[in-house]
């Protein structure tokens, strides 16, 4: 089976600041897929990022930055310089070999405050 | 560029009562199809995906169905509605193949009274 973990329910920080949020995940598949969604109060899923099993490399796309570890079954997504308009529900999620969806975490309500 | 699309935005139905909640995908062909839901305060969970026309995928038994009577058509239903079926309810889509990332429509607001 597999699981997503985001133990931070609530992250509250004040504009400008950098924050990280953890995503932690188990499966026994050797090949899979790690994904990063956001969620604005509209209620839209906006996909963030995609990161395969086999490429460990971190990425950096503007003030957002993707740390894979393996080692620690981690997955953790980089914000910089947050911004009020950062504000949201980040979800991160799994997907195996399959062909099926995906498995989400909880998701962490991100609280940018100006 | 693809869209997808979901109507109706939002809905209060009775218990008791049908539910017909559909997605359309333009732009692409052959995709897989998704149907999650959200439900108050917590994450989004898999009901059914879809590989090809009339090819449906059960991931939770529940009095929900899906059909897929068009490529680019998924269809969510009910024949009686429960009070533990309100919630978020988000289709989505990806190219064929496990790589791919998803694709989340707008979604429909469902509350059951």
């Amino acid at each position: 089976a597999q699981k997503v973990t985001q133990a931070q329910t609530e992250i509250s920080v004040v504009e400008k600041e950098d924050v990280t949020l953890d995503c932690v995940y188990e499966t026994r598949d050797t090949t899979y897929y790690l994904f990063w969604y956001k969620q604005p109060p509209s209620g839209e899923l906006v996909f963030l990022i995609r990161r395969n099993s086999f490429d460990e490399q971190n990425e950096i796309s503007g003030r957002y930055s993707w740390n894979f570890q393996k080692s620690t079954s981690s997955f953790n997504f980089t914000i910089t310089a947050s911004q009020v308009v950062d504000s949201a529900v980040y979800f991160c999620a799994l997907r195996g070999g399959g062909a099926d969806g995906l498995t989400f975490g909880k998701g962490t309500h991100l609280i940018i405050q100006p | 560029s693809q869209t997808i699309h979901q109507w109706p935005a939002t809905l209060v139905q009775p218990v008791g009562s049908p539910l017909s909640l559909e997605c359309t995908v333009e732009g692409t062909s052959n995709p897989n199809l998704y149907w999650y839901r959200q439900a108050a305060g917590r994450g989004l969970q898999l009901l059914f995906y879809s590989v090809g026309i009339g090819q449906i995928s059960s991931e939770v038994p529940q009095n929900l169905s899906a059909s897929r009577p068009q490529d680019r058509q998924f269809i969510l239903s009910s024949k009686k509605l429960l009070l533990s079926d309100s919630g978020f309810y988000l289709c989505a889509w990806s190219r064929g193949g496990a790589g791919y990332e998803q694709y989340f429509g707008p979604g429909t607001r469902l509350t059951v009274t």
